[in-house]
């Protein structure tokens, strides 16, 4: 079974818009983490944040926010006023503390910000 | 964060050879190391993990005759390639984990072809 699911596979915004990436997880630990990464197409992973399963408060960087609903299981990241440099793969991940440092990350979803 | 470098960042070669890939983790000491290969438009899919002077564990359907992974010290491990083939193409990709915490540090990634 999929632990990461990102059902969105490819999203095109027009530039200025706003856009939210979807993450569902699955796990039956009580702590685990949780991670977004931005892959542009150089393809080096870019860490964009760490979000432990304690710790349920949206957090807000410049233009990008994340909200962990664990109730929904679901990690969502939002790109308020998209730019073109934003166009990248983006993907979810989960870290479960019964299984170490083992990643399970998700499909990934390319997101294209049309100028 | 914590920097792990790879070498070479691109590597073309005839099919039938060897192309060894080295992962370095910078400024700490990386207990384990992962490596992943991503197929184009896809996601990281893991190879294997190995821990420092440790036998590498390989995950289901990968061949462990086929990518030699030595982790001779907790700062570098290496991916060898061995008897490429066209369908070995593809962006691999390793990580460094501290020993600590649940976050892995990524390397740049290494695109080999194979003609």
């Amino acid at each position: 079974a999929q632990k990461v699911t990102q059902a969105q596979t490819e999203i095109s915004v027009v530039e200025k818009e706003d856009v939210t990436l979807d993450c569902v997880y699955e796990t039956r630990d009580t702590t685990y983490y949780l991670f977004w990464y931005k892959q542009p197409p150089s393809g080096e992973l870019v860490f964009l944040i760490r979000r432990n399963s304690f710790d349920e408060q949206n957090e807000i960087s410049g233009r990008y926010s994340w909200n962990f609903q664990k109730s929904t299981s679901s990690f969502n990241f939002t790109i308020t006023a998209s730019q073109v440099v934003d166009s990248a793969v983006y993907f979810c991940a989960l870290s479960e503390a019964n299984t170490g440092n083992q990643f399970y990350f998700g499909t990934g979803t390319s997101l294209t910000v049309i100028p | 964060g914590a920097v792990v470098s790879q070498h070479p960042s691109r590597v073309i070669c005839k099919s039938g050879t060897s192309v060894k890939i080295e992962c370095r983790s910078l400024d700490f000491q990386a207990t384990t190391m992962f490596w992943y290969r991503q197929f184009p438009k896809q996601s990281l899919m893991l190879m294997a993990t190995s821990n420092e002077g440790s036998k590498a564990t390989y995950e289901q359907g990968v061949e462990k005759d086929k990518f030699l992974i030595n982790h001779a010290s907790l700062t570098l491990s290496t991916l060898t390639v061995t008897s490429a083939h066209p369908e070995d193409s593809s962006f691999y990709i390793c990580s460094g984990w501290p020993g600590r915490g649940n976050e892995q540090f990524f390397g740049p990634g290494t695109r080999l072809t194979v003609l």
